[in-house]
């Protein structure tokens, strides 16, 4: 049973530039939770997506969008890079359904490097 | 904002002892706490959770303890191993109806196993 995956695993950029970044979510899993975890720092939670939508979003600009397929995979999409946009991106998948727990398992991340 | 945070950014314990990481929390409307243990260049691995309807729940070597009156949470390692050393992050979430929980995490706590 495969756990989180994304890709790509690492992505450097330029300032401006856009990005976007994939995860598929474990097995039985239907819900994706995007979080920015920054050097040193705890992760951030960015949005959530349920049934092809968002459903809650933290404190980050449109700049950052995402999407989620039929399948449950998900894509985070941020436009105008900035340096500070420079961080591990993490995908986290639960189970909500009828009787989910909801407990968030993680995948390895996307390390995105801006200059 | 309410927030998570940690009393020690670091801890070092000698292989064999116990560890104790310690972990404070603000929003007293939370009611589902989880710890996860990050190594290097890896994303955040699930150890254990608690609900508010509890004060203390065990895993294998671990045991996570909750004090609402003080607003604490707790994580003990038993036999600590070479493998433990990581970081360890705590991490709130409120009920939320319809779909999976918002996690909000502390910076972490920093855990190295000395030989």
């Amino acid at each position: 049973d495969a756990g989180v995956t994304q890709s790509p695993t690492h992505l450097i950029k330029t300032r401006g530039q856009q990005v976007t970044l994939r995860c598929s979510p474990k097995s039985g899993h239907d819900t994706v939770s995007w979080y920015q975890q920054a050097l040193g720092q705890g992760p951030q939670f960015i949005f959530q997506y349920y049934e092809e939508e968002e459903r809650q979003r933290g404190n980050f600009p449109d700049r950052f969008s995402g999407h989620q397929y039929p399948n449950y995979s998900s894509e985070l999409n941020v436009n105008a890079l900035l340096l500070g946009d420079s961080a591990l991106y993490l995908c986290a998948s639960s189970f909500v359904g009828r009787a989910g727990t909801d407990t968030q398992y993680f995948g390895p991340g996307t390390r995105l490097t801006v200059l | 904002g309410e927030s998570v945070g940690l009393h020690l950014p670091t801890l070092s314990v000698q292989e064999g002892d116990n560890s104790i990481i310690n972990c404070a929390y603000s929003n007293s409307a939370s009611d589902y706490f989880i710890w996860y243990k990050q190594e290097s260049g890896k994303g955040p691995q699930f150890i254990i959770d608690i609900r508010s309807n509890m004060d203390k729940r065990q895993g294998q070597r671990v045991t996570v303890l909750l004090n609402k009156t003080v607003k604490h949470l707790s994580l003990q390692i038993a036999a600590t191993q070479p493998g433990d050393s990581a970081v360890y992050f705590c991490a709130e979430a409120k009920a939320n109806s319809g779909s999976a929980r918002q996690l909000t995490f502390g910076s972490g706590t920093q855990l190295t196993v000395l030989p």
